[in-house]
């Protein structure tokens, strides 16, 4: 069954640091892939959408790559600072699927120490 | 611009009382949608609509009912609420009549609790 994985519920890492988030794939063969920031309380805000033939994505402090082979995306931010402490949602959407086919990983929650 | 407002924030159900979620969006968008998030499950679909008259289910639709009478407002309604109700939901629309390669814009919940 399709399944996406993002690699631990909870990361921790010191202010000014890079945080590196991942999301894993299987039995998926995705267009393209969208990450969200999630507030508590607040519903996810959207961040990047990288396409399937989009090796890398940027905004500002934000990056995003999408690895087809080894079925994977990483979400990086660098120069991290304690506002960006978020949990962080990946989504997947396959080629020639339909809005229902919109996949959401369970996020990972950052936490950004000062 | 508001973008999508859902109402109410919270609410407390017996089992077996029914009662409709409100999503109202002012961006003109096609698709809007329902995800209940439920912790370490992600966010699922419930319904969505791409359009007003038009509506389809999701990942979990059983125990829901929808409509889309206008562009604007799309409300979900629980017939008879049950204990596994218990969740957060989100109301999401998007530009794109089929979602695709389009991001969604969320409201910010209702946390749903039955008893």
């Amino acid at each position: 069954s399709q399944k996406i994985e993002q690699n631990s519920e909870a990361l921790n890492i010191q202010e000014g640091k890079t945080a590196t988030l991942t999301c894993n794939y299987t039995n998926y063969s995705p267009a393209y892939l969208q990450w969200y920031r999630q507030d508590p309380g607040r519903g996810p805000v959207f961040l990047l959408l990288i396409r399937e033939n989009e090796k890398e994505k940027r905004k500002e402090r934000l990056k995003v790559t999408f690895d087809t082979t080894l079925k994977q995306s990483l979400f990086h931010i660098t120069a991290s600072q304690p506002a960006d402490s978020a949990t962080y949602l990946c989504a997947l959407h396959p080629y020639s699927g339909s809005a229902r086919q919109l996949t959401f990983g369970s996020g990972t929650q950052l936490t950004v120490l000062p | 611009n508001a973008g999508v407002t859902q109402t109410p924030k919270f609410q407390v159900l017996k089992t077996g009382q029914s009662m409709t979620l409100q999503c109202a969006q002012d961006m003109n968008h096609e698709y809007m949608s329902w995800y209940r998030q439920d912790p370490g499950m992600g966010l699922r679909l419930i319904h969505y609509s791409v359009g007003a008259g038009i509506t389809d289910q999701g990942e979990v639709p059983n125990g829901y009912n929808v409509s889309r009478s206008t562009t604007e407002d799309f409300p979900l309604r629980l017939l008879s609420a049950a204990p596994s109700q218990t969740s957060v939901y989100f109301c999401a629309s998007s530009y794109s009549p089929t979602g695709n390669n389009s991001p969604l814009h969320f409201g910010n919940g209702t946390r749903l609790t039955v008893t």
